[in-house]
């Protein structure tokens, strides 16, 4: 059976500073993907970046990019240069498969 | 816009009410899912459907039903509302491969 673990129930972040989110896996499967999604305080859920098991680069987007370490299944979140828009729960998922979240505080 | 569209955004039931809540998109998505969210247990999977007239289950099916009539729409049914159904659900799109879902913006229901 797939399973996705955040260990991180809420992280704080100065603004300007970089933040790590982990997220490890586990899966039989060969080929699978990871998705990173951010949902503000308003509600909705934004997709952000995604990494397929076979990609040998680090996904990047923006400020985001993937830390995805295959043997360790692990794919952390990176933020770099953080900003107050940023505060927000952060899941990280295996392909339909979600973990429960980080909540994101970033102070001033 | 295109994007998913999930009517209403709130609802209050009685429980042994049903109804039905409906999503739509506009992007021609292969795959549609239903997820409910609950506060600390992440969004949970109910139902999805990899294309018209194909559903399945997903982790939290029980007292839910879905169709897939066209590749459009893909409206989730509760049959006999109760309490613990109480919850925000989100329906979401996404093409087949390596993409990630689009989102509808989310019903909240509250069962009482």
């Amino acid at each position: 059976a797939q399973k996705i673990t955040q260990t991180q129930p809420g992280m704080f972040v100065q603004e300007k500073e970089a933040v790590t989110l982990d997220c490890t896996y586990d899966t039989s499967d060969q080929s699978y993907g990871l998705f990173w999604y951010k949902q503000p305080s308003s509600g909705e859920m934004i997709f952000l970046i995604y990494q397929g098991s076979y990609d040998e680069q680090n996904a990047t987007e923006g400020r985001y990019s993937l830390n995805f370490q295959k043997a360790r299944k692990s794919a952390n979140l990176v933020i770099s240069a953080s900003q107050l828009g940023d505060s927000a729960m952060y899941f990280c998922a295996m392909s339909s498969l979600f973990g429960t979240g980080t909540s994101l505080t970033v102070i001033p | 816009n295109a994007g998913v569209t999930q009517t209403p955004k709130f609802q209050v039931l009685k429980t042994g009410q049903s109804m039905t809540l409906q999503c739509a998109q506009d992007m021609n998505h292969e795959y549609m899912s239903w997820y409910r969210q609950d506060p600390g247990m992440g969004l949970r999977l109910i139902h999805y459907s990899v294309g018209a007239g194909i559903t399945d289950q997903g982790e939290v099916p029980n007292g839910y039903n879905v169709s897939r009539s066209t590749t459009e729409d893909f409206p989730l049914r509760l049959l006999s509302a109760a309490p613990s159904q109480t919850s925000v659900y989100f329906c979401a799109s996404r093409r087949t491969g390596t993409y990630g879902y689009t989102f509808g913006s989310g019903t909240r229901l509250t069962v009482v």
